[in-house]
């Protein structure tokens, strides 16, 4: 089993659609959640930084950790064609050996047509 | 505006010529990555930087070397470049502690010809 699980999609919506994104992990170490989104042919861009469960919400983004399921979601409202990348998430286990890594998703590619 | 700069952002290099890409960052982070990241693929981390230690992963080949001057200086060089190490190359930055997020350059496209 791969320590994160993301499906690679594509995943296509009209736009204004309610975008649901996810990951699965099997490390229970990590506590550290990030969203990035990376357009084609460009680095990846930080969109959401969340700390353990919860949730987190930032413009038309909510990002939710739900850490007993091993789960966590990105969630787009009123999705706009210039949300269309891929959408990568990663993780990490904080202080101690290999804090400093990230540990990603392949990413899903999402394409929000007009 | 803070951030983290690749140059070139295209490199075309033959096969077996030794190539040089570079990082700088403005956002005064203790540790500097590089990254390899192939189509479709998530970013491989080849190895990082925490201030002037080097830290290099199991399976990154000999054939990668990096260099970091300074604060806000990294190198990659690439040895002797096979067609297998065309990617993108990503360089991110990331603050000692507190905060565990990554900050990532534009990427330089490398093909190997």
């Amino acid at each position: 089993q791969k320590e994160v699980e993301q499906d690679p999609g594509p995943l296509s919506v009209p736009e204004g659609a309610i975008v649901s994104l996810n990951c699965t992990y099997s490390n229970s170490a990590f506590q550290y959640f990030m969203w990035y989104r990376q357009y084609s042919r460009k680095g990846p861009e930080l969109l959401m930084y969340t700390y353990s469960s919860g949730n987190k919400e930032d413009g038309r983004f909510t990002a939710q950790v739900d850490k007993s399921s091993k789960y966590i979601s990105l969630f787009i409202r009123d999705s706009q064609p210039s949300d269309s990348a891929t959408y990568l998430c990663a993780m990490s286990a904080g202080p101690g050996a290999g804090s400093y890594q990230l540990t990603f998703g392949k990413g899903t590619k999402l394409s929000v047509i007009p | 505006d803070a951030m983290v700069i690749q140059n070139p952002r295209y490199q075309v290099t033959q096969f077996g010529k030794p190539v040089t890409l570079s990082c700088s960052q403005t956002l005064n982070h203790n540790v500097m990555y590089w990254y390899q990241q192939k189509s479709s693929q998530a970013p491989k981390l080849l190895f990082h930087y925490y201030d002037k230690d080097f830290n290099n992963e199991a399976d990154t080949p000999d054939n990668f070397q990096s260099r970091r001057p300074n604060t806000s200086f990294c190198f990659l060089d690439i040895r002797s470049p096979g067609l297998g190490d065309a990617a993108m190359y990503l360089c991110a930055t990331s603050r000692v502690a507190g905060r565990y997020e990554q900050y990532f350059g534009p990427g330089t496209r490398l093909t190997v010809t």
